[in-house]
């Protein structure tokens, strides 16, 4: 089975600093890797994913994530954070071995709080 | 990139009454949907995986006979909720795939009286 932690319900950054939101996945094989962001009364907007090569993954608006294969992690990141960052951030795990291929699982959700 | 489109963005009806929300894939073929649901401050919970031209395959825990999910077309998929309840109001999300990977609609919000 596979699964996914987001461990922070919610996120408070500054504008204008770093933000983390963190995730751990669960596979038994080797996995893809997703994060979506979602506004209020909307569906799920992709911003980047993780499927070979490179473990630090560059996206949308600014956002990367960096794969580690040893803390079976998949951190979102961004250098410095603007108040229309605030959204509801969801991490995705899809098993590329898994006969299921089109299983997609998602954690838990970050609310990520950007204050001016 | 790819779209996907829902209809109707936010619906609210009587208890005891049918509706329907269409999924479309606009500018690619959709072999297979997903269904989704999501409660307030929760995750995406799969419902059920819908592939064209055959029945649904649902999660555990989904009444199948309460959500039924139409796949008609490589770019329709619908989900009628039957007998609507209080407890059924909740926001619908479908997401399609292409060859390569996962579009998600807008959602749609249910709201039952």
């Amino acid at each position: 089975a596979q699964s996914v932690a987001q461990p922070e319900d919610q996120v408070n950054v500054a504008e204008g600093n770093p933000l983390t939101v963190k995730c751990t996945y669960s596979v038994s094989g080797n996995p893809y890797l997703f994060w979506y962001v979602q506004y209020p009364n909307r569906g799920l907007q992709f911003l980047l994913k993780y499927i070979t090569g490179d473990n630090l993954v560059k996206g949308s608006y600014g956002f990367e994530a960096e794969f580690n294969k040893s803390q079976t992690s998949f951190h979102l990141k961004k250098p410095s954070a603007l108040v229309s960052d605030s959204a509801l951030y969801f991490c995705a795990v899809r098993d590329m071995n898994n006969n299921a291929g089109n299983m997609l699982t998602f954690g838990g959700g970050t609310r990520l709080m950007v204050k001016p | 990139g790819a779209v996907v489109s829902q209809h109707p963005s936010r619906v609210i009806c009587k208890s005891g009454t049918s509706v329907k929300i269409e999924c479309r894939s606009l500018d690619f073929q959709a072999t297979t949907m997903f269904w989704y649901r999501q409660f307030p401050k929760q995750s995406l919970m799969l419902m059920a995986t819908s592939n064209e031209g055959s029945k649904a395959t649902y999660e555990q825990g989904v009444e199948k006979d309460k959500f039924l999910i139409n796949h008609a077309s490589l770019t329709l998929s619908t989900l009628t909720v039957t007998s609507a309840h209080p407890e059924d109001s909740s926001f619908y999300i479908c997401s399609a795939r292409d060859r390569r990977e996962r579009f998600f609609g807008p959602g749609t919000r249910l709201t039952v009286l």
